[in-house]
């Protein structure tokens, strides 16, 4: 049973383009959420989907945008990239009809020069 | 605001020096309280889900136990394999999101 899987695992990127990250959940989970993590600090919420929507969003720029696929996975879009948006982008995935547990993938590291 | 503050920053033990982890909040209300284990350049790993004070959950050399206001994880005889950052998380009531401390970043010395 594979876990949460992203991709890509690293890229670089120049200010102002515009970054594609992707995300498979957890066989059988059906909400995804994105975090961005700083270095030497903890994962922050940047927003979570379920069937297909944004259900909360943090405290992140209209630059940031997500989707949602029918079999449940997500893509995280930012747009004119920011030196500041150089991070660890995690996708977590969870089942919501119980109280189950929240699972991270290995992440995509960003890097923008 | 809801808060989560980890102590200490940084912790670091020789190999069987059993310590403990301090993970206290501030939240409107609790839903969940996670423990995570992130190695350098990796995705957080689960460790524990606690949901009510007075709870407690095992795994090998971890013990993870709930109050009102703050958890701990206690590493009993630690190995140099246990070394690596330790996130805690709440789940807060009526929000779908994690609420992360800062981390704890322990090392075993051997």
């Amino acid at each position: 049973d594979a876990g949460v899987t992203q991709s890509p695992t690293h890229l670089i990127k120049t200010r102002g383009q515009q970054v594609t990250l992707r995300c498979s959940p957890k066989s059988g989970h059906d909400t995804v959420s994105w975090y961005q993590q700083a270095l030497g600090q903890g994962p922050q919420f940047i927003f979570q989907y379920y069937e297909e929507e944004e259900r909360q969003r943090g405290n992140f720029p209209d630059r940031f945008s997500g989707h949602q696929f029918p079999n449940y996975s997500s893509e995280l879009n930012v747009n004119a990239l920011l030196l500041g948006d150089s991070a660890l982008y995690l996708c977590a995935s969870s089942y919501t009809g119980s109280r189950n547990t929240i699972y991270f993938g290995e992440g995509s590291w960003l890097t923008v020069v | 605001e809801d808060q989560v503050t980890q102590s200490p920053e940084a912790l670091r033990l020789q190999e069987g020096e059993s310590s403990s982890l301090n993970c206290s909040y501030t939240v409107s209300g609790l839903r969940g309280l996670f423990w995570y284990r992130q190695d350098p350049g990796k995705g957080p790993e689960f460790l524990f889900t606690l949901y009510s004070a007075g709870e407690e959950k095992e795994k090998e050399r971890l013990k993870a136990t709930l109050t009102k206001k703050e958890s701990f994880l206690h590493i009993t005889a630690p190995k140099p394999e246990d070394s690596a950052t330790y996130l805690c998380a709440v789940l807060i009531q009526g929000a779908q999101k994690l609420v992360f401390g800062q981390g704890t970043r322990l090392t075993i010395n051997p």
